[in-house]
């Protein structure tokens, strides 16, 4: 299976600031097949990203992914205060399915 | 609106038994594959079971294998998972998840316990 190691574990920072998540996979991910969620506290994920680059329906374009092959990147633009959360990738390209252990952003 | 609403989770002993139900609405059900992915208290995801339309395809993770077993009823709209012999390191949140590549939709989850 496809091993996701996500960094940093934390990242702490203020609203309006830029925040760039990194997401590396153990082989190459298949078709780029790497999407992002966010989960807030007490709710269920939420897909943001799917295809390493595509927003989905409904999620703000501060939200931007990146990357190909075994890195991927998630930016926000500029953080609102909503978004501060845990943010995990997922490879979709290969079974079984796999997530990243997840990065939490935090208020600084 | 697609929904997916999960349920029958609670206290149980180790050893015991328990089967989650995931209600589905908005979609047609039947046309689609379903997962199952659980969290345990302040952890990660971990993708536990597939089902794919008609059942034809079936995965189970190695930490729930010969344990767990999932099922569908598309007529009910509703996915299943009967969990046996569960053990401390079952305790979590357990979500469907509706299944596109990528899991788009997510239950709330349903809360399982595991402990004497």
């Amino acid at each position: 299976e496809i091993v996701l190691t996500q960094s940093p574990g934390t990242l702490s920072l203020s609203p309006g600031e830029r925040a760039t998540l990194s997401c590396r996979a153990g082989q190459t991910v298949s078709s780029n097949y790497l999407a992002w969620y966010q989960q807030k506290p007490g709710q269920a994920p939420r897909l943001l990203i799917y295809g390493a680059s595509s927003r989905a329906t409904g999620i703000p374009d501060r939200f931007s992914g990146s990357g190909s092959g075994t890195d991927f990147t998630l930016t926000i633009s500029r953080l609102e205060p909503e978004d501060f959360a845990v943010y995990y990738c997922q490879q979709y390209g290969s079974s079984p399915r796999t997530f990243g252990q997840g990065t939490k952003v935090e208020i600084k | 609106e697609v929904q997916l609403v999960e349920s029958g989770g609670g206290l149980v002993q180790p050893g015991g038994s328990l089967r989650l139900s995931c209600a589905a609405s908005g979609f047609t059900f039947s046309s689609y594959s379903m997962n199952w992915v659980r969290q345990a208290p302040g952890k990660g995801l971990e993708y536990i079971s597939h089902i794919g339309p008609s059942s034809n395809a079936i995965y189970y993770a190695d930490s729930v294998k010969g344990r767990f077993t999932i099922s569908r009823d598309d007529g009910k709209n509703s996915l299943y998972l009967q969990m046996n012999s569960l053990g401390d390191e079952d305790t979590a949140v357990y979500y469907c998840a509706r299944h596109y590549t990528y899991f788009d939709y997510w239950g709330r989850g349903t809360l399982v316990t595991v402990s004497s």
